[in-house]
């Protein structure tokens, strides 16, 4: 079974509007964390926000927020007023253990997004 | 801000040949890792290292792949005998690891085996 499914391989947005990243996993560890990473055109990997599975609130960074549903698995990324500069490669990644531990990332396939002017 | 440095950007070489690829993760960091991407795909990983040991590796990091940390700063990843399927953007990251959950990218060496 996938660990993380990102079920959108392209999504559109209007400028100024939100819009919501769909991203499920799968896990039987009771420590793990959850990322979101953008990665533009350019190709490099640009940290979004982190959600650790005993958090208590959703996390949130500036236009980014997290809704973490641990009961569904899902972790969907939301941005807020979308910006042109948001079109991009949008990955949900997970990795299973406590904090502290070297273990790895596991990421999803990754969903296009295109803000439209 | 702290940011992971990669080098080379690019970097084109024969089949059979050694490729070295450096970082430099972010100085307080203890945990570093080595990430691969073929165009068009998923981001695997390679091998993750604390310790000056390896602590974790996929079944991709076969004997051609090796990592090391030859000084404070630096951590390789030398690819012995390229091949073709080895051509991908190589992402070394780093995370602090005791208190701090975020891993950070450095921005990718491609690689292009010919």
């Amino acid at each position: 079974a996938q660990k993380i499914t990102q079920t959108q391989p392209g999504m559109f947005v209007q400028e100024k509007e939100a819009v919501t990243l769909d991203c499920t996993y799968d896990t039987s560890d009771p420590s793990y964390g959850l990322f979101w990473y953008k990665q533009p055109s350019s190709g490099e990997m640009i940290f979004l926000i982190y959600q650790g599975s005993y958090d208590q609130q959703n996390a949130t960074e500036g236009r980014y927020s997290l809704n973490f549903q641990k009961a569904r698995k899902s972790a969907n990324l939301v941005i807020s007023a979308s910006q042109l500069g948001d079109s991009a490669m949008y990955f949900c990644a997970m990795r299973e253990g406590r904090v502290g531990s070297a273990r790895q990332l596991t990421f999803g396939s990754g969903t296009q997004l295109t803000v439209l002017p | 801000e702290p940011e992971v440095t990669q080098t080379p950007s690019h970097q084109v070489t024969q089949m059979g040949q050694e490729v070295i690829l450096r970082c430099v993760p972010i100085s307080n960091h203890l945990y570093f890792y080595w990430y691969r991407q073929i165009l068009g795909q998923k981001v695997e990983f390679l091998v993750s290292f604390y310790n000056n040991e390896i602590s974790e590796k996929s079944e991709i990091f076969d004997d051609q792949f090796s990592v090391e940390r030859p000084d404070g700063s630096n951590f390789t990843l030398k690819i012995r005998s390229t091949k073709l399927e080895d051509s991908a953007m190589y992402f070394c990251a780093s995370s602090e690891g005791t208190t701090g959950n975020t891993i950070y990218f450095g921005e990718g060496s491609w690689l292009t085996v010919v």
